[in-house]
């Protein structure tokens, strides 16, 4: 069974940077599939914001493609997401996913705040 | 780029049929798969419905999924509705690489 895990700092400072990993078990990202970072502000909907190939051909929500990188690390097999200069805005769970015909496998997600 | 409307809330009574709508914005609704997804409180979501009407397995075939040319829109329909139905579903599609979801719909089975 594929298995997704987030790991983030839980609490970011307003024009920080935020990072987040994803490590992926019983599957090697090297294989194939596209990877994504969704997220969900308290008690609203949910909101794709960037997805990776293994090949690390990424793509990128327009709203925040400036502010966000994403890149794969096949050594570890880890998906990764930085957000940068964030704002209370940005306070969400943050979930990965592996992406085929659907978003088949998700993480618990992981809460990100954003907080002086 | 578009998006997917969804109504904001739903309620029907245990054992009657519900359908939530999903209508795309711009481009056709056929010129991308729909995906919808069932998202309970404090859980992570799931596939209910995949590439417009198919089952995963696991899901009940209670849940079914259709879509409109002529109304730009997907359908999620969900018959026989137990309580264990309420959640908050959502939309999904797709488009040149691009993922974008619906606002999301409410369901209260009461």
């Amino acid at each position: 069974q594929v298995q997704l895990q987030e790991s983030g700092p839980g609490l970011v400072k307003p024009s920080e940077t935020l990072s987040l990993t994803c490590t992926v078990s019983a599957y090697s990202i090297s294989s194939g599939y596209n990877w994504g970072w969704i997220r969900q502000p308290p008690g609203r909907g949910l909101e794709w914001i960037a997805s990776v190939y293994h090949t690390g051909s990424a793509a990128y929500t327009p709203s925040l493609e400036s502010r966000l990188n994403i890149s794969v690390d096949l050594s570890k097999n880890q998906i990764s997401l930085t957000l940068s200069s964030v704002t209370a805005a940005d306070t969400a769970v943050y979930y990965c996913a592996r992406i085929g015909s659907d978003f088949d496998y998700w993480g618990q997600g992981t809460l990100v705040i954003v907080s002086s | 780029n578009f998006m997917l409307a969804q109504p904001h809330s739903v309620s029907e009574s245990p054992g009657k049929t519900v359908t939530i709508s999903c209508t795309r914005s711009s481009g056709g609704i056929d010129s991308s798969y729909v995906q919808w997804y069932q998202q309970r409180p404090g859980r992570s979501p799931t596939t209910v419905i995949f590439e417009d009407d198919q089952r995963p397995s696991g899901v009940p075939d209670r849940f079914s999924g259709s879509i409109d040319i002529s109304s730009n829109s997907a359908s999620l329909t969900i018959s026989g509705l137990k309580t264990e139905d309420e959640a908050d579903y959502y939309c999904q599609s797709s488009y040149r690489g691009h993922h974008v979801f619906g606002g999301g719909t409410k369901l209260t089975v009461l």
